[in-house]
């Protein structure tokens, strides 16, 4: 069965720490995975999605598939990252997309 | 307007009464889509639309009937809900399903339900 794990429900970092939120996922097939981004009082929104190999503010995420990880990372937090943060894969007939269960990222001044 | 709207914003009712919430996309995408979202459970898919026909009810209890009358708009009609039914409820669409490549999911800003 397909699953996205998310374990940290809580990241707390200081600005300009490197930030690393976790995401595994169970998978048959190629598959295609996203970070969804929603900051406090905004709408859930893409934040970026592994086929486009892109760097959206700052953030990159690289799929392992020998580890079935998806790892979001940063080098240096900035205090309006804090938001919560879901990993999020389609399904295998893409008529759904499952997400993990979310990680709140705080980034202390 | 562009994207996706939801009404009402906040929504408060009986566990008696009947409401509906009502969800509009601007984006031109073909799959339509009804979230929930609690602070105990992840979020949870609840229907799926794709072309106006449902594609996926998740296991959602029968108080909770989605409509879809056309690839612009969707609705969740609720009656006789239960207090644990309260949450944000959220619309989102997508240009395409079922081409097991996935597609960018794009979110209203949601329904807050209480249920009293």
């Amino acid at each position: 069965a397909q699953r996205v794990t998310q374990p940290e429900k809580l990241l707390s970092v200081f600005k300009g720490a490197p930030v690393e939120l976790k995401c595994n996922y169970s998978y048959s097939g190629s598959p295609e995975l996203f970070w969804y981004v929603q900051y406090s009082r905004q709408r859930l929104q893409l934040l970026l999605r592994h086929i486009s190999r892109e760097s959206i503010k700052g953030f990159t995420a690289d799929l392992n598939k020998g580890e079935t990880s998806f790892h979001l990372k940063k080098p240096f937090a900035q205090e309006e990252d804090s938001a919560m943060y879901y990993c999020a894969l389609p399904d295998t007939g893409g008529f759904k997309t499952i997400f993990g269960a979310g990680t709140r990222l705080f980034v202390k001044a | 307007e562009t994207g996706v709207t939801q009404t009402p914003r906040h929504l408060v009712m009986g566990m008696t009464n009947k409401k509906s919430l009502k969800c509009e996309q601007h984006l031109g995408h073909n799959a339509m889509y009804w979230y929930k979202q609690s602070a105990k459970k992840p979020l949870e898919l609840m229907f799926v639309y794709n072309f106006k026909e449902q594609t996926e009810n998740n296991s959602v209890p029968s108080r909770f009937s989605p409509e879809c009358p056309n690839s612009s708009h969707l609705f969740l009609h609720l009656h006789t809900l239960q207090p644990e039914d309260s949450a944000l409820y959220l619309c989102a669409s997508s240009p395409l399903t079922g081409t097991g490549g996935g597609n960018t999911i794009y979110f209203g800003e949601g329904s807050w339900l209480t249920v009293v």
